[in-house]
């Protein structure tokens, strides 16, 4: 699976968007990009998935360049609820062991 | 979306006792479970992955022998910490998918975690 970095942590303004980058230079043609987050001490939660296009739900955008060599996950209004660590993921969907591989992710710190 | 659930949610032993975690999926049937451990202040690092009805495929370094993975049936995987020690102690995660019903991608619900404190 193609290796992810990500800045170690980020402060936001609590009703701003919240920006979080990821690179992803040696991702391959079948990887998909996957966002989740982990507030303390719980288990992670999903965000959002994406291949190549832009994707959009309630809880987030994710835009991924053309070359896809990197993402940005995008909160358009951050609460302090969303404070947690984001982890960005590439993984092969259809592959044997369908495994999900952390890096270290970004602690985004929503400030009052 | 799917629950997963996971049984204890802590536990404190005495060094060189078993322990066992649960992990179930409530509402749907996962055919691939994961079990990932998460040091204080670290990210997850997957341990192994256990497919329903065969044995759990380890990721290296993980001793199979003291982390018994059973995968018995499509909601339930059991995760036991054999002769613990202090250095296991950790907080155990688990996941869980049904690629069949997921469509095109491999989202993967987890649990809450079991934190185990070993004396």
């Amino acid at each position: 699976d193609a290796k992810t970095t990500q800045p170690p942590s980020m402060d936001c303004a609590e009703g701003r968007a919240a920006n979080l980058p990821c690179n992803h230079s040696t991702i391959s043609g079948n990887e998909y990009v996957y966002w989740y987050r982990q507030i303390h001490s719980q288990g992670p939660q999903y965000i959002i998935h994406g291949l190549k296009n832009n994707e959009t739900n309630e809880m987030a955008s994710l835009i991924i360049t053309e070359d896809r060599k990197s993402s940005t996950l995008i909160l358009p209004h951050a609460t302090l609820r969303d404070t947690a660590v984001y982890y960005c993921i590439v993984s092969n969907w259809g592959g044997a062991t369908n495994k999900l591989i952390f890096g270290t992710g970004t602690l985004l710190a929503v400030q009052p | 979306g799917a629950v997963v659930s996971q049984h204890p949610s802590w536990v404190i032993c005495k060094s060189g006792t078993s322990v066992k975690i649960e992990c179930r999926s409530l509402d749907f049937q996962a055919t691939t479970m994961f079990w990932y451990r998460q040091f204080p202040k670290q990210s997850l690092m997957l341990m192994a992955t256990s497919n329903e009805g065969s044995k759990a495929t380890y990721e290296q370094g993980v001793e199979k022998d003291k982390f018994l993975i059973n995968h018995a049936s499509l909601t339930l995987s059991t995760l036991t910490v054999t002769s613990a020690h202090p250095e296991d102690s950790s907080f155990y995660i688990c996941s869980a998918s049904d690629p069949g019903t997921s469509g095109s991608y491999n989202e993967q619900f987890f649990g809450p975690g079991t934190r185990l404190t070993v004396l």
